[in-house]
């Protein structure tokens, strides 16, 4: 699996979009790039994913460069409940093993008011 | 539909017990998969099993782990002879017959050794 570089941590006001970036520069051409966020110890939580179209849905938008080298999580409108851990995972989709997900340390996203 | 569900959602156990996890997966998904949190850390894929078969156990310890799904009944995930160093947060995720690309997860069961 391609690996993952996101920022450790970073803050958001309530009411304002949150951008949570992620590296993965060395991401394969049938790898797809999925978000999860884990809100205080709870089960992870699946956000969104995408290959190589901007993607959007209820939750959050998911912008991936070109080259796919790089992508961002959008939460249009974050509120305190959004104060999460978020990962960012790469990994073959579909089938089976595609739910077998490397986790790294994430992003811890902190909403404030 | 029910989420995936997980208990016990608290265990306690002291050093040289067993501890029996155990997780029902959503209905209709066939495919297992249980992870481990130690504080303060990301989650660690163990293992991924189909029913009554283990597909990939290479997060596996080598000793004292072991899991299951059988025909019938929830998948457990087994650790004899617990050590202190066992105590975490363990997640079971579940996914539909053919894969997908959303892991649904429970809510976990953490363990604390004594």
């Amino acid at each position: 699996d391609a690996k993952t570089t996101q920022p450790p941590s970073m803050d958001c006001a309530e009411g304002r979009a949150a951008n949570l970036p992620c590296n993965h520069s060395t991401i394969s051409g049938n790898e797809y790039v999925y978000w999860y966020r884990q809100i205080h110890s709870q089960g992870p939580q699946y956000i969104i994913h995408g290959l190589k179209n901007n993607e959007t849905n209820e939750m959050a938008s998911l912008i991936i460069t070109e080259d796919r080298k790089s992508s961002t999580l959008i939460l249009p409108h974050a509120t305190l409940r959004d104060t999460a851990v978020y990962y960012c995972i790469v990994r073959v989709g579909y089938g089976g093993t595609a739910s077998k997900l490397t986790f790294g340390t994430g992003t811890r996203l902190q909403v404030t008011l | 539909n029910a989420g995936v569900m997980q208990n016990p959602r608290h265990l306690v156990r002291r050093r040289g017990q067993e501890a029996r996890l155990r997780c029902s997966p959503m209905k209709g998904h066939s495919h297992v998969y249980w992870y481990r949190q130690l504080p303060e850390e990301g989650l660690k894929f163990m293992v991924y099993l189909q029913k009554e078969n283990i597909i990939d156990e290479s997060g596996m310890p080598k000793e004292r782990f072991s899991a299951e799904f059988p025909k019938e009944g929830p998948s457990i995930l087994r650790i004899q002879q617990v050590v202190r160093g066992d105590s975490a947060a363990y997640f079971c995720a579940s996914s539909p017959p053919a894969g997908g690309f959303e892991a649904f997860f429970g809510q976990g069961t953490r363990l604390t050794v004594v």
